[in-house]
C-alpha cells in the first residue's frame, strides 16, 4: 500500500464547478504539500501546511492531522486550472531532513468550458 | 529572484553511457533535493543535499550519485545508463533553516532519454 493515496485519479469538471481532491497518508509527517504540474513537466508548489487551513485566491487546502487526511478545493473552476495535482508529504524526521518528499500518484483534472 | 535552473533541459544518451545533470538553486537556499518522474512509478525521491552533505537518500541503486558544491549548486550523475533510467529528473530547493519544513521550489526538469 502506498504511503500517500490520492483520489480521484482523474476528474473532469465543467467550468464554474467546485472541485475537491483528497489525500490520505499513513506515516507521521512534518508537513504536507500540494503541487500542480502542467503538461511539459514544470511543478509549482501551491501549499505547504502542517495544520488547519490555507487559502490562495480560489484554492483552499485543509489538513486533519488526527485523521491523516488533506483536501484541496478549487472554487469556481476554470479551464486554466486543468493540470495534475499532486499531494506530497515530508516524513517526520528528527535528523532535520525535509527535502525527501513522498508523493501521491496525482489527480489529473480537466475543466471544460 | 531567479528561480531554480536545471541544465541541460533535454538529453539523449545510449545504454551504458553516463550522464551528469546540473541544478542551480534559488539564491540563499541551502537544501537541494532530486526527484525522478516516470509514467510508471510517478515521482520518487532520489537524494537530498544540505551544506555539501548528503542528508538523505532514496531507494535507488548506487549508479545514481550526486554532490553539492559550496555555492549550493548540485549535480547528479547516473553511470551505466539503462533504458529504465529514461525519465524527467527534477531538482527542488528550499530555504531549510533550523530543520523546519519549508516550501520547495522546483526547477523545470531535465528530460533524459536512454536509447
Amino acid at each position: 500500500k502506498n504511503e500517500v493515496e490520492q483520489s480521484p485519479q482523474n476528474l473532469t469538471a465543467q467550468e464554474g464547478e467546485f472541485i475537491t481532491i483528497n489525500c490520505s497518508y499513513s506515516v507521521g509527517i512534518s508537513a504536507l504539500h500540494w503541487l500542480q504540474q502542467h503538461p511539459g513537466g514544470g511543478i509549482v508548489s501551491l501549499f505547504m501546511l502542517s495544520s488547519g487551513k490555507k487559502k490562495h485566491g480560489r484554492l483552499i487546502a485543509t489538513i486533519n492531522i488526527q485523521e491523516k487526511h488533506s483536501s484541496l478545493h478549487i472554487t469556481a473552476s476554470h479551464p486554466r486550472d486543468s493540470a495534475v495535482y499532486i499531494c506530497a508529504v515530508s516524513k517526520m524526521n528528527y535528523g532535520g531532513s525535509q527535502g525527501n518528499l513522498i508523493f501521491g500518484k496525482g489527480t489529473k483534472l480537466s475543466v471544460k468550458p | 529572484k531567479a528561480g531554480v535552473t536545471q541544465t541541460p533541459r533535454y538529453l539523449i544518451k545510449t545504454r551504458g553511457q553516463q550522464v551528469t545533470l546540473s541544478c542551480s538553486p534559488i539564491s540563499g537556499h541551502r537544501s537541494v533535493s532530486w526527484y525522478q518522474q516516470t509514467p510508471g512509478q510517478g515521482l520518487q525521491f532520489l537524494f537530498e543535499y544540505f551544506s555539501e552533505t548528503q542528508r538523505n537518500k532514496g531507494n535507488f541503486p548506487g549508479r545514481f550519485s550526486g554532490r553539492q558544491f559550496s555555492n549550493s549548486r548540485s549535480e547528479m550523475n547516473v553511470s551505466t545508463l539503462e533504458l529504465g533510467d529514461s525519465a524527467l529528473y527534477l531538482c527542488a530547493s528550499s530555504l531549510d533553516l533550523f530543520g523546519e519544513s519549508y516550501e520547495q521550489y522546483f526547477g523545470p526538469g531535465t528530460r533524459l532519454t536512454v536509447t
